[in-house]
């Protein structure tokens, strides 16, 4: 069974440039998460979908990031305008009603 | 008060001995609750979930829950150096269905 597949791996931009991640989930898994992950802390959720819904997004900064999760598949995180602080690693997860998560390799986000 | 705290360490274990990782947690609803593993460079990986009270074991790994004391540990049996790694705890809180991560306490297996 293939897992969460994410991409890009690794991105550099300037700040005030915008930049995407995607996310393709785990066949049958109708939950799916993006986490922010700093260095030395715990992934910090950013949010979560039922499907297509968004059920938990209170994390989000939505004057920058933005998500969308069209037909309850894969998913996009966006960030525009990005700013320095926005280095981190961004990680998509999916998961069953069980509420086990299984997370995809990440995305490496660096803001010059 | 953080929602999951957890010793950030480094905890450093002779290679055979029990590892023991300590979690606690304020939110008194919570149900669920979760170890994951996290090597250098790469993604969290669930070792163990437990939801009632008690001991829940799965090969070297046992997990224990006491919800009066708002705590679970992770007890690793004949630790091994490829242990050595981050494990996270993460509570799936009574509202909404939010899960909260802690902060991790690293792990490190002494030969």
């Amino acid at each position: 069974e293939a897992g969460v597949v994410q991409s890009p791996r690794y991105k550099i931009i300037e700040k005030k440039q915008p930049v995407a991640f995607w996310c393709n989930p785990i066949s049958g898994h109708n939950t799916l998460y993006w986490y922010r992950q700093n260095l030395g802390q715990g992934p910090e959720l950013l949010i979560r979908y039922e499907n297509e819904e968004a059920v938990d997004d209170s994390q989000l900064p939505k004057d920058r990031f933005s998500a969308e999760r069209l037909k309850g598949v894969d998913s996009t995180l966006k960030i525009q305008p990005a700013e320095l602080g926005d280095s981190a690693v961004y990680l998509c997860a999916t998961g069953t009603v069980y509420n086990e998560q299984f997370f995809g390799p990440g995305t490496r986000l660096t803001v010059l | 008060q953080k929602e999951v705290e957890q010793n950030s360490g480094p905890l450093s274990v002779p290679e055979g001995a029990i590892a023991s990782l300590n979690c606690t947690y304020s939110d008194r609803g919570s149900q669920s609750f979760f170890w994951y593993r996290q090597y250098s460079g790469k993604s969290p990986e669930l070792i163990m979930f437990i939801y009632s009270n008690g001991d829940k074991e799965d090969g070297r790994f046992t997990a224990q829950l006491n919800k009066a004391s708002q705590y679970v540990s992770l007890l690793i049996r004949d630790s091994q150096p490829s242990d050595s790694a981050t494990y996270l705890c993460a509570v799936e809180g009574s509202s909404a269905s939010k899960i909260i991560f802690g902060s991790g306490t690293r792990l490190s297996i002494r030969p």
